[in-house]
């Protein structure tokens, strides 16, 4: 994972935005993807962009894209303690099977 | 429907003995890789498969060995275990199109002792 960073904690107020950073390196990653893991499961796909899009809003998830710096964000609205998780953005490859390379992750904690 | 099915859900070995991950899906993925997840390090790819047959190396192959010989299965075998193989281990499958996203199954817990 050390080619996409993320920071690895965020807290916020339940009922705020949380807004989750992430940056990549392959400017040929063609899908960027952000993934939600509660304890003791597997990841969970949450939402997906196409590089050639700046932005993706699906209810309270809006997914933002600049290409030019490969930063990706995440911004949940109204931040729920069941979202409470980590998650992790990766790219995929085009150049290697469209592999997926993941983050570290970042751990949200919704505080009450 | 079940999905990505990985047995067994914890495993506890001794350095130096070997086991295999057992990985299974039904949905006739053709794409199936495996990751282990540590600590501050996010998911690190193993192996890979792009089809029945066909094998590849990912971020961290040593120690690991992987074959595909159905669609369905996909087993990772640790020939010799060491303790920097203690880890949580996924298996994740997709569909073939491009921007499918990758399937998980629930995981392996491992401790090498």
């Amino acid at each position: 994972g050390e080619d996409v960073e993320q920071s690895l904690f965020l807290s916020v107020r339940e009922g705020d935005s949380s807004v989750i950073n992430c940056t990549y390196t392959d400017s040929s990653s063609t899908y960027l993807y952000w993934y939600k893991q509660e304890p003791g499961a597997g990841l969970q796909l949450l939402t997906y962009i196409f590089s050639n899009m700046d932005m993706k809003q699906d209810q309270r998830l809006t997914v933002l894209l600049n290409k030019k710096d490969k930063h990706l964000s995440l911004r949940i609205a109204d931040t729920q303690t069941g979202d409470s998780a980590i998650y992790f953005c990766a790219e995929s490859r085009p150049d290697s099977s469209y592999k997926l390379i993941f983050g570290s992750g970042t751990r949200l904690l919704v505080r009450p | 429907n079940a999905g990505v099915t990985q047995t067994p859900k914890f495993q506890v070995l001794k350095t130096g003995q070997s086991m295999t991950l057992q990985c299974a899906q039904d949905m006739n993925h053709e794409y199936m890789s495996w990751y282990r997840q540590d600590p501050g390090m996010g998911l690190r790819l193993i192996h890979y498969s792009v089809g029945a047959g066909i094998t590849d190396q990912g971020e961290v192959p040593n120690g690991y060995n992987v074959s595909r010989s159905t669609t369905e299965d996909f087993p990772l075998r640790l020939l010799s275990a060491a303790p920097s193989q203690t880890s949580v281990y996924f298996c994740a499958s997709r569909g073939d199109r491009n921007n499918s996203p990758l399937h998980f199954g629930n995981g392996t817990r491992l401790t090498v002792t």
